[in-house]
């Protein structure tokens, strides 16, 4: 079993400061890890993903996220943020071995920028 | 298409109406699966397709919902009786392939925009 936790359903940054969406996730075996981002009454787009390998992964969009194990964590990074960032995210996760690649989202992040 | 198309984007239904939600996969798509979303909430797993085999529907919250993909393309979510604990958005993914991991890594899902189902 595995399950997702996104700590802070909202958070607000100002145009141009980091951004730092954080996610831990409890799985019982390996996982790939994920970070979609949703726009208003759009569906979900992928930002990055980590399967294997380099912890470090880079995304769309000037994000990135790092796999950490011994932290169980996979938090999304962006160093500036922009206006046109704001949505909401969330991360998901899926067991290395699942045959179907079901996702197990968190609750959302919802990014606000203000100016 | 380029993309899941879903229809209708957004569906009001009296308390205890049938609905039929449709999906569009990605032409060519081995994977189709139905999330549920509710407001403030993430997607939550509700059915899962191989071609038109239906290998998982452990997330189908009631004998209500019934889904299905008869000629492994289109899929069509149903909710009979709709009640207003269904109301959500419905979203569909798809995948290019199906089975296990393959040794390059994981099949990304590609989600459609969503049909949004309020009960009154």
């Amino acid at each position: 079993a595995q399950s997702v936790t996104q700590l802070g359903s909202h958070v607000s940054v100002s145009e141009g400061a980091l951004v730092l969406l954080r996610c831990n996730y409890s799985s019982s075996v390996p996982p790939y890890l994920f970070w979609y981002v949703q726009y208003p009454n759009q569906g979900l787009q992928l930002l990055l993903k980590y399967t294997t390998g380099a912890t470090l992964v880079k995304g769309i969009n000037g994000f990135e996220a790092e796999f950490k194990k011994s932290e169980t964590s996979f938090h999304l990074t962006k160093p500036s943020a922009h206006m046109s960032d704001a949505a909401e995210y969330f991360c998901a996760v899926s067991p290395f071995n699942n045959a179907g690649n079901m996702l197990t989202f968190g609750g959302g992040t919802r990014l606000m920028v203000k100016p | 298409g380029a993309g899941v198309s879903q229809s209708p984007r957004y569906k009001v239904a009296k308390r205890g109406q049938d609905v039929a939600l449709r999906c569009d996969p990605i032409s060519g798509h081995v994977s189709l699966f139905w999330y549920q979303q509710a407001l403030g909430q993430g997607p939550e797993f509700l059915t899962y397709f191989q071609n038109e085999a239906q290998l998982d529907k452990s997330g189908l919250p009631s004998d209500r919902f019934f889904a299905e993909r008869p000629e492994g393309s289109v899929s069509t979510l149903k909710i009979q009786r709709t009640q207003q604990e269904d109301s959500a958005v419905y979203l569909c993914a798809s995948s290019l392939k199906g089975g296990s991991r393959t040794v390059s890594g994981a099949n990304v899902l590609t989600f459609g925009a969503g049909s949004r189902l309020t009960v009154l």
